[in-house]
């Protein structure tokens, strides 16, 4: 069975510092990953996934993730935090299981 | 855009009613998905169903019920409603049973059993 680990339930950074937000999951196949932000009061939206192909990937908002197989990980980074990105952030895996499984979710406070 | 809505946004019920939450998609998706969502405990499974009347089990189904008649709409049902259901449950739809697809999620229901 897939396991996600978000490493640190709360993370804090200054506006314009770097954003990083771990995922490490376990998983017996080639997983499917994806990282979701759930803005306040509202539901879970997708950031970015990795399905095949290249390993760093793309996705709204300036963020972008590499998947480290090596590692099992998937970290989310941004360059430069912005104070709209504060949110709750997730990371799914599906795998062999075509239901994904969630991280417990990381919160990401923004300070001015 | 795909668009999931979900009946209420809050919703005040007592201990021992019936309460159904309702969610319905615009985009001809298969699956549909019900999660409750608890702070520091992330997003846990209580159903899905990939079809119209069929239906599987997640991780925490014990006290929940489901109805899928529409391929459409999705219901939740908690039967006799208990102070330990307040939380925030959210529905979720995809379009097909592989594990590369996106879920798109509705806005959320914030129950409190009184």
């Amino acid at each position: 069975a897939q396991s996600v680990t978000q490493l640190g339930s709360h993370v804090s950074v200054s506006e314009g510092a770097l954003v990083l937000l771990r995922c490490n999951y376990s998983s017996s196949v080639p997983p499917y990953l994806f990282w979701y932000v759930q803005y306040p009061n509202q539901g879970l939206q997708l950031l970015l996934k990795y399905t095949t192909g290249a390993t760093l990937v793309k996705g709204i908002n300036g963020f972008e993730a590499e998947f480290k197989k090596s590692e099992t990980s998937f970290h989310l980074t941004k360059p430069s935090a912005h104070m709209s990105d504060a949110a709750e952030y997730f990371c799914a895996a599906s795998g062999g299981s075509y239901i994904p499984t969630f991280g417990r979710g990381t919160s990401l406070i923004v300070h001015p | 855009d795909v668009k999931v809505t979900q009946s209420s946004r809050y919703l005040v019920k007592r201990t021992g009613e019936k309460v159904f939450l309702e969610c319905v998609q615009d985009m001809d998706h298969e699956n549909m998905f019900w999660y409750r969502q608890d702070p520091g405990l992330g997003l846990r499974l209580i159903y899905f169903s990939y079809d119209v009347k069929m239906k599987e089990k997640g991780d925490i189904p014990e006290g929940y019920s489901v109805s899928r008649e529409k391929k459409e709409r999705f219901s939740l049902i908690l039967e006799s409603a208990s102070t330990n259901q307040t939380s925030m449950y959210l529905c979720a739809s995809s379009n097909h049973l592989r594990g590369q697809e996106t879920q798109y999620f509705g806005p959320g229901t914030r129950l409190l059993v009184l």
